[in-house]
C-alpha cells in the first residue's frame, strides 16, 4: 500500500458547503504537502505543514497533522464549483527528498 | 513567467522510437525532480538532481530512460525504444532544498502508440 492515502476516494458537495479530505501515512516525516491537481494539468501546491506544526491556515485551506495518528485532514470551506479537481497529499516519507503521494481524493463541487 | 516550465506539452510516437522531454526549473531552486503519473494514480518519483548531481533514481527508472543536468539548470528526460506501457504524464518539480516545497510543471502528456 502506499505512504500517503487519501480518503474519501471521491467526494460531491454542494457550492458553498465544506469539504473535509483525510491522508494517511505509515513512515515518519519531515514534512507533509497538500496539492491540486484539475483534469489533465500540472500540480499546483496549496501548502505545505511541518512535522512540528499541527494546524496551518491559507485562505479558505486549513490543514492539521497529527503525527501521532500519522494522518493529516485537509479542509476547503465555503467551496466553490472551480474548486474541482484531485487533491493529494504528499510525504517526505522517512525525511528523503522525494515525495510519495497517495492516489488522491477527487472532488466535484455542484453548482 | 517565473514558474517551472516543460516542453514539449505533449508528445505522440511510435513504439520502439526515443523522446526527450526538457524541464526548466524556477532559477533559484538547486534541486529538480521528475514524476510520472499514469491516469487515476498520483505521482511516482523517478530520479531527482541537486545541481548537476544526480542523487536518487527510482527502480521505475529503467535502462532505457536517462536524465541529465548538465550545467545544474535545465534537465532532460530521455526515453529509448519507448513502449506502450510508457505512456503517461512526466511531471518535473523545483525546490529550493529538501525540506520547502516542491513546485510543479504543467507536465508532458506521452502517447506511444
Amino acid at each position: 500500500s502506499q505512504q500517503g492515502e487519501e480518503d474519501p476516494q471521491a467526494l460531491s458537495i454542494q457550492e458553498g458547503e465544506n469539504a473535509t479530505m483525510n491522508c494517511s501515512y505509515k513512515t515518519s516525516i519531515n514534512n507533509l504537502q497538500w496539492y491540486r491537481q484539475n483534469s489533465g494539468r500540472g500540480l499546483v501546491h496549496l501548502i505545505l505543514i511541518r512535522s512540528n506544526e499541527r494546524e496551518k491556515h491559507s485562505g479558505r485551506l486549513r490543514v492539521t497533522l497529527d503525527t501521532s495518528k500519522k494522518s493529516s485532514s485537509l479542509l476547503i470551506t465555503a467551496s466553490r464549483a472551480a474548486d474541482t479537481a484531485s487533491y493529494f497529499c504528499a510525504t517526505d516519507a522517512g525525511g528523503l527528498s522525494r515525495l510519495t503521494f497517495g492516489e488522491g481524493t477527487q472532488l466535484t463541487v455542484n453548482p | 513567467d517565473t514558474g517551472v516550465s516543460q516542453d514539449p506539452r505533449h508528445k505522440i510516437t511510435k513504439r520502439g522510437q526515443n523522446v526527450t522531454f526538457r524541464c526548466d526549473p524556477i532559477s533559484e531552486h538547486n534541486r529538480l525532480y521528475w514524476y510520472r503519473q499514469t491516469l487515476g494514480q498520483g505521482p511516482e518519483f523517478l530520479t531527482y538532481f541537486q545541481n548537476e548531481a544526480q542523487l536518487e533514481k527510482s527502480r521505475l527508472l529503467s535502462d532505457r530512460f536517462s536524465a541529465e543536468r548538465p550545467k545544474g539548470s535545465f534537465s532532460t528526460l530521455e526515453i529509448q525504444r519507448t513502449e506502450q506501457g510508457d505512456s503517461a504524464m512526466y511531471l518535473c518539480a523545483s525546490s529550493f532544498s529538501s525540506i520547502n516545497e516542491q513546485f510543479f510543471g504543467p507536465g508532458t502528456r506521452l502517447t506511444v502508440l
